[in-house]
């Protein structure tokens, strides 16, 4: 059972353009929504991430949409650069309880951005 | 400079092999995590582990087991392998103060199974 969806699988970008990613998720009790950055040969890294409290969070060229009634938050990267070529995951946690943060994470979306 | 290692980058390994795969942190975290990687799929998790000598099984655990006799090292152990089981293994570390907490990954094992 997939509770975070992501799309696309597979986006392309021109240099300097703005290069989208869309989450949803179903489980109502998630309340912390991070995004995770892959290079090739590493482990994914936290890029950024949001609270259901506010309804975008900016970090440079990066921004995070949240719509809590849609179910639904996405990654904005503006401005988009070759290196920004990576495998981008959402992912999302419930209330922390002591179980330690459990993420679900979506199935990731190859990015690539062309000169 | 935060770290998590795995001991392996690319294992090989033939089918009903028993397989370990190792993972220190030296971040001092409580929490410890096992996923895989599979194009497609994402990452699912296997086990994590909140405390020492505690384990809770994720959403895929068949056909895996794990062990943390120490705060800084988490064992994922595959009884019997089998060529399903090929695939890139993540471990992950957070700490479990705040809220929201970030997870550090390893750079993964690449588990083959012939």
């Amino acid at each position: 059972q997939q509770q975070v969806k992501q799309s696309p699988q597979s986006l392309i970008v021109q240099k300097g353009g703005i290069s989208i990613i869309n989450c949803a998720y179903e489980n109502t009790a998630f309340d912390y929504f991070p995004w995770y950055q892959q290079f090739p040969g590493k482990g994914p890294a936290l890029l950024i991430a949001i609270r259901p409290d506010v309804s975008e969070k900016k970090e440079g060229r990066f921004t995070i949409s949240f719509n809590k009634s849609a179910k639904q938050f996405s990654l904005h990267i503006m401005d988009s650069q070759p290196g920004d070529s990576a495998t981008y995951f959402c992912a999302a946690s419930p209330i922390l309880t002591g179980g330690g943060n459990k993420l679900t994470f979506g199935t990731g979306t190859q990015l690539k951005v062309e000169l | 400079d935060v770290k998590v290692t795995q001991s392996s980058r690319y294992l090989v390994k033939r089918t009903g092999e028993k397989v370990f795969l190792e993972c220190v942190q030296d971040m001092d975290h409580e929490n410890m995590f096992w996923y895989r990687q599979d194009p497609g799929l994402g990452l699912r998790l296997i086990y994590f582990s909140y405390d020492v000598k505690m384990k809770e099984k994720g959403d895929i655990p068949e056909g895996y087991s794990v062990s943390r006799e120490k705060k800084e090292r988490f064992s994922l152990i595959l009884e019997s392998a089998s060529t399903n089981q090929t695939s890139m293994y993540l471990c992950a570390s957070s700490n479990s103060e705040g809220y929201g907490n970030e997870q550090y990954f390893g750079p993964g094992t690449r588990l083959t199974v012939t």
